[in-house]
């Protein structure tokens, strides 16, 4: 199984703040990497595919880079609706796992 | 406009087996480019995945679930299914259905609004 450790597990931040995430995989799964988010009581919505794709329709404050191990995604300037929790996931295997998750709380 | 539905009971028995559907609208669920699957999210806690099925029929499986779990497709109703046997209190999650497009390189990329399923006497 391929392991996905994302990091931090909370954060608090204000509006307007660069945030960044990071996602880390136990094996090199090239740019197989994906990005979501999750607000309360709703389904995920895949923000980043492929590492670097932004998903139509998201807006370009969400940036996604990295490859093989080490991933990140940075909001450029956070906005009141981006408070939020965010999941990778990898996509290289067929069974999909999913980073923990980082919760982006209001400071 | 692609839109993906989960129908099934919101409670089940201990030991009895969770049955959930997934209606499609919008798009075909014979098309190549696609997987479709399940993720489910105990409450409070993170997501699984439970397991992908292609148009073909062939299908991946959580190894933790595997044994419990079937997932088939209907081509003729657009519907694909989730079976889990045997179910406990650790079953008990949001269940979501979603959609996966091998050109975005496997992403998941259209998800059903999610359905709870509470196992309980």
């Amino acid at each position: 199984d391929i392991q996905l450790t994302q990091s931090p597990s909370s954060l608090s931040a204000s509006v307007g703040d660069r945030v960044t995430i990071t996602c880390r995989a136990s094996h090199n799964i090239n740019m197989y990497l994906n990005w979501y988010q999750q607000k309360p009581g709703k389904a995920p919505t895949l923000l980043i595919y492929a590492a670097s794709s932004l998903q139509s329709g998201v807006p370009s404050r969400f940036s996604g880079s990295g490859s093989g191990t080490d991933f990140s995604l940075t909001i450029g300037s956070l906005q009141p609706e981006d408070f939020a929790t965010y999941y990778c996931l990898q996509s290289y295997s067929t069974a999909g796992t999913f980073g923990q998750g980082t919760k982006v709380e209001f400071k | 406009q692609l839109q993906l539905q989960e129908s099934g009971p919101g409670l089940v028995k201990p030991s009895e087996t969770l049955s959930l559907t997934c209606t499609v609208s919008g798009g075909s669920i014979s098309s190549r480019n696609f997987y479709w699957g399940w993720i489910r999210q105990p409450p409070g806690k993170g997501l699984e995945w439970i397991g992908t099925i292609y148009y073909s029929g062939s299908t991946y499986y959580n190894l933790s679930l595997k044994g419990r779990l079937t997932i088939s497709l209907d081509t003729s109703k657009n519907q694909f299914s989730l079976k889990l046997t045997s179910v406990t209190a650790a079953d008990t999650a949001v269940y979501y259905c979603m959609r996966v497009n091998v050109l975005t390189s496997g992403a998941y990329d259209s998800w059903g609004q999610g359905t709870l399923v509470t196992v309980s006497s």
